[in-house]
């Protein structure tokens, strides 16, 4: 069963740094996209970009581009999510998606979702 | 970049019929794909391609599409049922994905 784990919550201070994790388990890492979806308190999900382990081939929703940076680690099938400063708007849940189905364009398993506290 | 447009809320009666729409662009091109989530927790996928249900979704889900238009149907509903939906598609423009803002089902 392939299983996507996430980081653990965060509470951090406007300004400061911070990368999430999202490790895949069950699965040939290289294989499958992973996307990461942002999910702000009461909201809907929105898509924030997408990464080809394989290859770290890395797309950007135009949302976001510049303001996050996603990056694995294959040696660990461990994905990535970076923001170098983070503001009071960051506050939201992050989940991390892998696109697994042959020739579909669906996200079929999504972490835990990892949620980020961001104070002014 | 393309936009999915759903409802905002619907209801359905215990055991009867409800259709989920998605409009956007993009559909006429991809297919679309439908989430549902529930209150505090990550959303699943409960179907997509043409009509195609992930293993363990319950075949009182299914789905259609015409033009720009697509739809998310849940025969004889249950209260289990109620959550958000969200559709999806992969966008006109490059490899990017966008989602509708979702639709609330509640079972009444």
């Amino acid at each position: 069963e392939v299983q996507l784990e996430q980081s653990g919550a965060e509470i951090k201070k406007s300004g400061e740094s911070l990368r999430i994790s999202c490790k895949v388990f069950g699965d040939r890492f290289g294989n499958n996209w992973i996307a990461w979806v942002r999910q702000k308190p009461g909201k809907g999900l929105e898509w924030m970009g997408i990464i080809y382990p394989s290859d770290s081939d890395t797309r950007y929703s135009p949302s976001f581009q510049g303001q996050v940076s996603i990056s694995v680690d294959r040696s660990i099938s461990t994905a990535y999510l970076q923001w170098s400063t983070l503001k009071a708007s960051d506050t939201a849940m992050y989940y991390c998606a892998r696109r697994g189905l042959l020739g579909s364009y669906a996200f079929d398993v999504w972490g835990q979702g990892t949620l980020i506290t961001v104070s002014p | 970049s393309s936009e999915l447009t759903q409802d905002s809320a619907v209801s359905v009666a215990l055991g009867q019929t409800v259709r989920i729409t998605c409009q956007g662009d993009s559909l006429r091109n991809y297919y679309v794909t439908w989430y549902q989530q529930k209150p505090g927790q990550a959303p699943i996928l409960v179907m997509y391609g043409k009509n195609n249900r992930p293993s363990g979704i319950p075949d009182r889900f299914s789905g259609s599409s015409s033009g720009n238009t697509a739809s998310l149907t849940i025969t004889g509903a249950l209260a289990e049922d109620e959550a958000d939906y969200y559709c999806s598609s992969r966008d006109n423009s490059a490899d990017h994905y966008v989602f509708g803002a979702g639709t609330a089902v509640t079972v009444l």
